[in-house]
Order: structure tokens, then sequence, then C-alpha cells
């Protein structure tokens, strides 16, 4: 709900500049990661995947990076727009269920 | 397409109380989840169905907390003599076994307030 991500940590942005944000993972073997967002009053909401036999997987304006041996993930977004303003977790999939990471909320001002 | 519902968006209730959460999974999907999500944390894993029968229950915190989906389709999660504790927002996702990565589509979760 709207109340999530008050004690999050925050990642201020400027419109159109890159944004990175940072996830730290538990189980050294999980063999799945997404990233989700999450807005005001929704659920969260799949961006992108990857799987650890791979170390970076593009999509639309995000990347994702995996790094195996200190356990890290990264999302990048290209050209952050507003509508990009949103708490975005890590999950990490434990066999069907997903494990989720502590939260961070991306601002955008103009 | 219609994705997953949740009913209902809101539900103020008494400490004591006993209340049910409705949720409407996307046509077809056989696996469902619940999940709780508390002020400013990630979701929780609460409980797991395929199909009609509970896969992995080992989120659901005590046995206060109940779930069914008695026709592999929609799901409650019934919750017994409230606390406030159990204050929070309650999602729901399903997903289709028949997928590669088996994505998880979040519902927009029930806001659930303990007095």
């Amino acid at each position: 709900g709207e109340s999530v991500g008050l004690h999050l940590p925050t990642l201020s942005v400027q419109e159109g500049d890159n944004s990175i944000i940072n996830c730290a993972y538990s189980n050294s073997a999980s063999d799945y990661f997404i990233w989700y967002k999450q807005e005001s009053g929704k659920g969260p909401q799949f961006i992108i995947d990857i799987r650890s036999n791979m170390d970076k997987r593009q999509g639309q304006r995000v990347t994702v990076l995996l790094n195996k041996t200190v356990k890290h993930l990264s999302l990048q977004i290209a050209a952050t727009q507003p509508g990009d303003s949103a708490v975005y977790f890590c999950a990490e999939r434990d066999t069907d269920k997903l494990i989720f990471g502590t939260g961070t909320r991306l601002q955008v001002f103009p | 397409g219609a994705g997953v519902s949740q009913t209902p968006s809101n539900k103020v209730t008494e400490k004591g109380k006993y209340v049910e959460l409705r949720c409407d999974p996307i046509s077809g999907h056989t696996a469902l989840y619940w999940y709780r999500q508390s002020l400013g944390q990630g979701p929780e894993f609460l409980i797991y169905f395929q199909g009609t029968g509970a896969a992995d229950d080992s989120g659901l915190p005590n046995d206060r907390f109940f779930a069914v989906r008695p026709e592999g389709s929609v799901s409650t999660l019934k919750i017994q003599r409230t606390e406030r504790g159990d204050s929070a927002v309650y999602l729901c996702a399903s997903s289709s076994r028949q997928g590669i990565h088996n994505e998880q589509f979040f519902g927009p979760g029930t806001r659930l307030t303990v007095l």
C-alpha cells in the first residue's frame, strides 16, 4: 500500500540520469533472481529476471547484473523517468517461493 | 486480460475478530501464493498452493492463520483471533507452471488493520 517504503533507503536521481539500485542476497545456492517495482497502493510488478548461470541481462531501459562471488545484484535503469518512481525489491527464488530483500525507494526529480 | 484481484482492498477489524481475505488468480494459473508485507518491509512468504493443495505452508506464522483453495482457483486466507501485529498488506500472486521462470503476478493486496 501507500505506506510501503516509509523507512526504506532512498535513491534520488534527476530525470534523464541513470539509476543504480543494489541488493545483497543471502543464499549462495539460489538459481534465479527477480527485480520487482512496487508503486504506491499496488502489488509488486515484475521488471526483469536473471538466472544464476548469467551475469548480465538487458531489457528495455533496464539491466540486471549478478555477482555470485559476493552475492550481489544490481538494477540499472537508463534515462530515468518520473514514472520510474517507486520502491524496488530484489527477490531470490527458494524452490517455489520468493524471498524478498529490503527495498529501495527511487525518487525522480525534474 | 484480467490480472490477480483481491478483495476487500481494505479491512479494518477489532482485536480478537475473525477475517477472511479473498484472492482471484489469473485464469488458468495453477500456482497461487500468499505473502504478507509489513510497513517498510518486502513481502514475506506465507503459503503456496499448487492446484487445490497447499504445497508449502512453512511461512504461516501460527495456527491462527489458515488458507484454502477448494476448487483450485479462488483462495481464501483466514485469520482467527486477530492481533494488532497481524496488521499488514496481504498480497496474493499466481503463476503458470508452464512458464520457464514461473513468473509470479501479484494482486494489489488487502490492507488489514487490526485495532
